[in-house]
């Protein structure tokens, strides 16, 4: 069965970096899209953007360019979010996703909690 | 536009019918058909319900119903149920590329009196 499964929970200080990780299983990797999505604690969903597992070409959402960057290991079938320069405001889970040819998200990973502080 | 627009509570008896709106523009749910409904229970992934406006994925009841008209798509829950007590988010394609092409709605809570 088609599984998406993510790195764990992961603590650190304003201004470090961390690299999210999402091994999908149960399908071929490069047939779909990997997508990205923050939730800060009680919010509601916001798309980072996402990734194409074939061309390894991403898209970021505007309020996302910069400290935030997709990236691929084919050879190992994982997905990667990695962001930059940590500020509290980034705390949050983030989910990795497959994303279908139209525009859905129908497999999700179990979330990754990302809390800055110092 | 930076997300959807939901109502932020909708609450119903079990056994009712309820109806979340979700509001967009011709960028995304007016001209597209590429509307999606997610269902998220507290500390869990959310969930596919509805893809396409109106198609379920195998397995999800058929107590939840998409459909879509001008700018505005809806979730019907038919038959409330317990279990249905979660929060709801709308999802769209847009022509948006400052969004991605794809934008969230805001979330609706439901809650099951």
């Amino acid at each position: 069965q088609v599984q998406l499964v993510q790195s764990g929970s992961e603590l650190k200080k304003p201004g470090a970096s961390v690299k999210v990780s999402c091994g999908p299983s149960g399908y071929t990797f490069n047939s779909y899209a990997i997508n990205w999505v923050r939730q800060a604690p009680g919010q509601g969903l916001e798309w980072i953007g996402w990734i194409n597992t074939n061309t390894g070409n991403p898209t970021y959402a505007q309020a996302f360019t910069g400290r935030f960057v997709f990236s691929l290991d084919s050879s190992v079938s994982t997905a990667y979010l990695q962001v930059a320069s940590l500020k509290a405001e980034d705390t949050a889970v983030y989910y990795c996703g497959r994303l279908s040819g139209s525009w859905y998200i129908d497999y999700w990973g179990q979330g990754t909690l990302v809390t800055v502080s110092s | 536009q930076s997300a959807l627009t939901q109502p932020a509570s909708v609450s119903g008896s079990p056994g009712q019918s309820i109806t979340i709106s979700c509001t967009g523009s011709s960028s995304d749910v007016g001209d597209y058909y590429y509307v999606s409904w997610y269902q998220q229970h507290p500390g869990k992934a959310p969930k596919l319900m509805i893809y396409d406006v109106t198609n379920r994925p195998s397995g999800v009841s058929n107590r939840f119903s998409g459909s879509k008209s001008g700018n505005t798509a809806s979730l019907t829950i038919s038959g409330l149920q317990a279990e249905d007590e979660a929060d709801y988010f709308c999802s769209s394609y847009t022509t948006s590329t400052t969004l991605a092409n794809y934008v969230f709605g805001t979330g609706t809570k439901v809650t099951v009196l």
